[in-house]
C-alpha cells in the first residue's frame, strides 16, 4: 500500500512570508494529523481531523497556523506569516482512527526560515 | 496528563552488544505506549506497541519492551545491535490508544563497528 506522502520535502523561505505544506494520507484512513517536530525534540501534535472534521487542534497557533481537510482525503497547513521559531519538521501522520490502530507518518517537510 | 521521559539523549553501542533505550511514563489511566524509529530525513516508522495485552512486546527488527507499571517503565531492547539500528528512537503514551500521542524528547543511537 502506499505510504502518507507529503511535499514539498524542503522550503526556504523569509520571515514573514506564508507557506502551505500538503499532505495525502493513505487510502481510507478516516484520522490525518499534523506535527511539529523542532530539531532535537520529539514531534508535537499540531491539529487531528477525522475525516474532514477537526478533533483537536488545542495546541495548534491560530493566529497564523491553519489547517484544512476540505474533502476528508488531502490536507493543507499552512502558515501566514512564518517567524524564525517555526523552522522545523512538519509530519503528517494518518490512522485507521480505531483504537489501537497505529500511527503512519510521511516523511516530512523540512522548514527553514531565514 | 501524559508524559514519557526518555533518558539520555544519546547511546553508543558496539555491535553486536546489547541496545537498552530507557523509556519512564507518566499516565492517569492504563496507558497505551509506543517505540518509534526514525532514520535521517524520514517520518517516523512504529517498532512496537503496548495496548494493555502481554506485558512483553516484541517488534520489528529484533526488538522488544518490556511494560512496567510499578516502575513505569518501556523500556525499549534489542540482544545484538547492527550497525543500521543507527537512528533516532521515540516513546510515545497515548491514554486513548493510537490517538493523541505524547512523545518523548527522542534518543539518538549510535551503533560502533
Amino acid at each position: 500500500e502506499a505510504g502518507v506522502a507529503q511535499s514539498p520535502r524542503y522550503k526556504i523561505i523569509e520571515k514573514r512570508q506564508s507557506v502551505a505544506f500538503w499532505c495525502n494520507p493513505i487510502s481510507g484512513h478516516a484520522t490525518l494529523y499534523w506535527y511539529q517536530q523542532i530539531l532535537g525534540q520529539g514531534p508535537k501534535l499540531l491539529i487531528q481531523f477525522q475525516n474532514n472534521g477537526v478533533v483537536d487542534d488545542s495546541q495548534l497557533p491560530k493566529d497564523r497556523f491553519s489547517a484544512e481537510r476540505l474533502k476528508g482525503v488531502d490536507s493543507t497547513l499552512k502558515i501566514q506569516p512564518a517567524k524564525l521559531e517555526d523552522s522545523a519538521v512538519y509530519l503528517c501522520a494518518s490512522s485507521l482512527g480505531i483504537v489501537d490502530q497505529p500511527q503512519h507518518f510521511g516523511d516530512g517537510t523540512r522548514l527553514s526560515i531565514l | 496528563a501524559q508524559s514519557v521521559t526518555q533518558l539520555g539523549s544519546h547511546v553508543s553501542v558496539s555491535e553486536g552488544a546489547l541496545v537498552l533505550l530507557r523509556c519512564n511514563y507518566s499516565s492517569s489511566v492504563p496507558p497505551y505506549l509506543f517505540w518509534y524509529v526514525q532514520y535521517p530525513n524520514q517520518g517516523l516508522q512504529l517498532l512496537l506497541k503496548y495496548t494493555s495485552a502481554a506485558t512483553l512486546v516484541k517488534g520489528i527488527n529484533g526488538f522488544e519492551a518490556e511494560f512496567k507499571k510499578s516502575e513505569t517503565s518501556f523500556h525499549l531492547t534489542k540482544p545484538s545491535a547492527h550497525m543500521s539500528d543507527a537512528a533516532e528512537y521515540f516513546c510515545a503514551v497515548s491514554k486513548t490508544g493510537a490517538n493523541n500521542l505524547f512523545f518523548g524528547t527522542g534518543t539518538r543511537l549510535t551503533v560502533i563497528p
